[in-house]
Parts: C-alpha cells; sequence; structure tokens
C-alpha cells in the first residue's frame, strides 16, 4: 500500500538557519503531495501542495518539489523564524483515491531557537 | 475565519469506560474524517463520511469504535468500553464535496488519555 517516510526529528536550528525536511513515498502511479504543519496547540493545516511531477508547491517561505524520480518531496526553508517552530507532516493522496483520503507520515519537530 | 470545531479537548477515563468525541465540520463541507494520531506518529483515518454516508471505515475497530453523522453536519465518535491503547488525539477534519483534492481543514483535536 501507499506510504509516506519522513525523517525523524527533533530538528533543532538557529534562526535564519537553512531548514530541509526530507521525505519519501512509496505509491503506485503518480499521487499527490502535500506538507502540513502542526504549531503549537492548534491543529493541523495544510501548508503546501503539488499533484504532478516536477511541480514545486510553495508557501509562506517554503518550497517542496515533487520529485517523481527520488520519489521525494523534501520540504526547504531558507531562513527559519522562531515562529516556524512546529511538527511537519508530509502527506500522500493515492493517484486512484477519489476521496481525498490522505496517508500521512510520522511528522517531524522543528525547534527554532533565538 | 470559519473552523472545525472539536469537543471535548481534553478527557481522562478509566478503562472500559465509554467516551464520546463531537465534531462540527466546516458549514458547507459535505465531507468530513476522523483521524487517530497516536503520540510520535501521524494521522490515521478511523473513518469518513460523505453527507451522512460512511464512504470508508476499513480502519474503525468496529468492536469498540462507532461514528455517525446522521444529518449529515455535525458527528460523533464514539469508543466504548476504551482501552488503554486508545489513549491518542482524536483529530477531525473535512473538506468541500468538490475538492476532494485533500486539502483538508482540521480542528484542534481531542487528547484522550484512558487509565
Amino acid at each position: 500500500g501507499d506510504s509516506v517516510t519522513q525523517m525523524e526529528g527533533p530538528v533543532t536550528l538557529s534562526e535564519e538557519a537553512f531548514l530541509t525536511i526530507n521525505c519519501t513515498y512509496t505509491a503506485t502511479g503518480y499521487p499527490s503531495l502535500f506538507w502540513y504543519v502542526q504549531y503549537p496547540g492548534e491543529g493541523l493545516q495544510l501548508l503546501l501542495k503539488a499533484t504532478k511531477a516536477d511541480d514545486k508547491g510553495s508557501n509562506k517561505g517554503f518550497e517542496a518539489t515533487y520529485r517523481k524520480e527520488t520519489t521525494s518531496f523534501h520540504l526547504e526553508k531558507g531562513s527559519v523564524q522562531v515562529s516556524d517552530s512546529a511538527v511537519y507532516f508530509c502527506a500522500l493522496k493515492g493517484a486512484t483515491d477519489s476521496w481525498g483520503k490522505l496517508q500521512f507520515g510520522a511528522g517531524t519537530q522543528v525547534v527554532v531557537t533565538p | 475565519e470559519a473552523e472545525v470545531a472539536q469537543s471535548p479537548r481534553y478527557k481522562i477515563t478509566e478503562k472500559s469506560q465509554a467516551v464520546a468525541f463531537w465534531c462540527d465540520p466546516i458549514s458547507g463541507h459535505a465531507t468530513l474524517y476522523w483521524y487517530r494520531q497516536i503520540l510520535g506518529q501521524g494521522p490515521e483515518l478511523l473513518v469518513q463520511f460523505q453527507d451522512e454516508s460512511v464512504v470508508d471505515d476499513s480502519q474503525l475497530p468496529k468492536d469498540r469504535f462507532s461514528a455517525e453523522r446522521l444529518k449529515g453536519v455535525d458527528s460523533t465518535l464514539k469508543i466504548q468500553p476504551a482501552e488503554l491503547g486508545d489513549s491518542a488525539m482524536y483529530l477531525c477534519a473535512s473538506s468541500s464535496r468538490d475538492r476532494l483534492t485533500g486539502e483538508l481543514f482540521f480542528g484542534e483535536g481531542s487528547r484522550l488519555t484512558v487509565l
């Protein structure tokens, strides 16, 4: 079945550092890929998405590119802020799914220090 | 801004007791999801509704869990009897009928602790 694997956390960074969170997936065909973020005390919210190979999703300074050849969707941000401290989830929607069902990775906690 | 409402935020119960969680999705959202998130893991889908109908409950432990969405609006997830392994965050999410694209709106969750 479809699955998502993302790097374990916590990832601890200083403010203005470069952030990369690795995400790889296993799925048939061309799934849609997502990054969701969960800030402390809040629900998950969509950060960005990509629906086909070579698409780049971007939002709030974060970017991720859908790489079919490496089955990856790594999240990057060039200069993190303390407010980016959160748990980040990589997720996929299967290519044949018509109900919007998501398969999530385990999440990566990011801690940004001043 | 419209939000998905969940209650209670926190619930502590003893094993073998019954517990219920309530979710009110964003107005007009036909699709409602219940996910379970065990500490250190990603959310796992328990049940999905389209209007009042269940479209996926393959991962719902039906011997103890039940879910309903009688009028196609708000929903209740029940556990009876609760077991120690049910301790988790229960997340409700919704999406609109024409956007079954994976763009879900989540509530803040209900954290269950079973003693």
